[in-house]
């Protein structure tokens, strides 16, 4: 199975800040990794699919990039609901894996 | 209104059966894939079964391979997953979930709520 492991596993930040979110994989998954938002008691949504591909309803000010083993999620200026767990996830191949998640938190 | 709503989840004993079902609307559940993904508590997600959309394909993690079933009804637009042989380590939340895009690209564009599954003596 491919690894998925993300950095850091915890962030602070505070409102407007720009945040970055690193994913990397343990082989070569091409631009098959999306990313997902779930905030405490809630069900994952996703954000961003094939490395950089909005979700509709997402906010611009969320954007991926990468390729190959590295990528990044980035939020321009962070709003208060921003502040939430964010996974990586693989679709390269099956089993699909997902990254342990980083805790984003209000500074 | 796009939804997916999970049923059946409880406490159940180890070595014990549990049917999870998820109920899909405002799509056209027979052209979807689906998947259950599963998360325990303060865990990350660990995606579990897929099946496609006439249920002509199942995969299965190796976690549950041999104890659990996904299976569908497109008539009834429902999604299920029968476990059994529970195990405490299977406690969870379970989201079922579509697949965006096409046939097995394995992101997920819609999840259910969650039913949370307990193992415990």
């Amino acid at each position: 199975d491919i690894q998925m492991t993300q950095s850091p596993s915890s962030l602070s930040a505070s409102v407007g800040d720009r945040v970055t979110i690193t994913c990397r994989a343990s082989q070569n998954i091409a631009s098959f990794l999306n990313w997902y938002q779930q905030h405490p008691g809630k069900a994952p949504r996703l954000l961003i699919y094939t490395t950089s591909n909005l979700e509709p309803g997402v906010p611009s000010r969320f954007s991926g990039s990468g390729s190959g083993t590295d990528f990044t999620l980035t939020i321009s200026s962070l709003q208060p609901e921003d502040f939430s767990t964010y996974y990586c996830q693989q679709s390269y191949n099956n089993p699909p894996t997902f990254g342990q998640g980083t805790k984003l938190e209000i500074k | 209104q796009v939804q997916l709503v999970e049923s059946g989840g409880g406490l159940v004993k180890p070595g014990g059966s549990l049917r999870l079902s998820c109920a899909g609307s405002g799509f056209t559940f027979s052209d979807s894939y689906m998947t259950w993904i599963r998360q325990a508590p303060g865990k990350g997600l660990e995606w579990i079964s897929y099946i496609s959309s006439h249920a002509t394909t199942t995969y299965y993690a190796d976690s549950v391979k041999g104890r659990f079933t996904i299976s569908r009804d497109n008539a009834k637009n429902s999604l299920y997953l029968q476990m059994n042989d529970l195990r405490v380590e299977d406690a969870a939340v379970y989201y079922c979930a579509r697949e965006g895009g096409a046939a097995a690209d394995f992101y997920f564009d819609l999840w259910g709520q969650g039913a949370l599954v307990t193992v415990s003596s």
